[in-house]
């Protein structure tokens, strides 16, 4: 079993639309849980970051981790053709200089 | 803004080519990594170094070595290139420790061995 699962989609939905990305893993030590962007042919750039449990919001971003369930989600709203990108989860122990990734969900959104 | 440049975009080698990737980051950052981008598989760790001169295995390091003689530019060597090596590499940096600093990465190399 991988250490971070994600269902690597196509996900398409129109614009306009809240799109929910997700992420379970097995690790429990985990405490930083990040979401990543990745447009095509450019490497990923870090969209928001969490600690431990709860929910943070950036915008038309927000990123809610369960830690019981070993469960993280990204929502977006009022998804726009510009968010059309893969997104993928990452997360890593306490202090540490190591991520480790999901595979990336690609998301499309069709004006 | 931190700047991640790597050597070349695409790349086309032959199988037993020994192949340099070259990395170089601007903001003086300590870690550097290097890392392989398949479909279904993800990011995956192949070295990493958070000094000169010093590097770590990740999690896939078979095949490949590094070479980080200065602070800013990390190298991924493949020494005998094979096509199960056809992949996109991407380079990242980070200053101290996530999340308080950010990884930043580079556009990619797209690599492909024949």
């Amino acid at each position: 079993q991988k250490e971070v699962e994600q269902d690597p989609g196509p996900l398409s939905v129109p614009e306009g639309a809240i799109v929910s990305l997700n992420c379970t893993y097995s690790n429990s030590a985990f405490q930083y849980f990040m979401w990543y962007r990745q447009y095509s042919r450019k490497g990923p750039e870090l969209l928001m970051y969490t600690y431990s449990s709860g929910n943070k919001e950036d915008g038309r971003f927000t990123a809610q981790v369960d830690k019981s369930s070993k469960y993280i989600s990204l929502f977006i709203r009022d998804s726009q053709p510009s968010d059309s990108a893969t997104y993928l989860c990452a997360m890593s122990l306490y202090n540490t200089d190591k991520l480790i990734f999901g595979t990336g969900t690609r998301l499309q959104v069709f004006p | 803004d931190v700047k991640v440049t790597q050597s070349s975009r695409y790349l086309v080698k032959r199988t037993g080519e020994k192949v340099f990737l070259e990395c170089v980051q601007d903001m003086d950052h300590e870690n550097m990594f290097w890392y392989r981008q398949d479909p279904g598989l993800g990011l995956r760790l192949i070295y990493f170094s958070y000094d000169v001169k010093m590097k770590e295995k990740g999690d896939i390091p078979e095949g490949y070595s590094v070479s980080r003689e200065k602070k800013e530019r990390f190298s991924l060597i493949l020494e005998s290139a094979s096509t199960n090596q056809t992949s996109m590499y991407l380079c990242a940096s980070l200053r101290g420790l996530v999340p308080t600093d950010t990884q930043y990465f580079g556009p990619g190399t797209r690599l492909t061995v024949l």
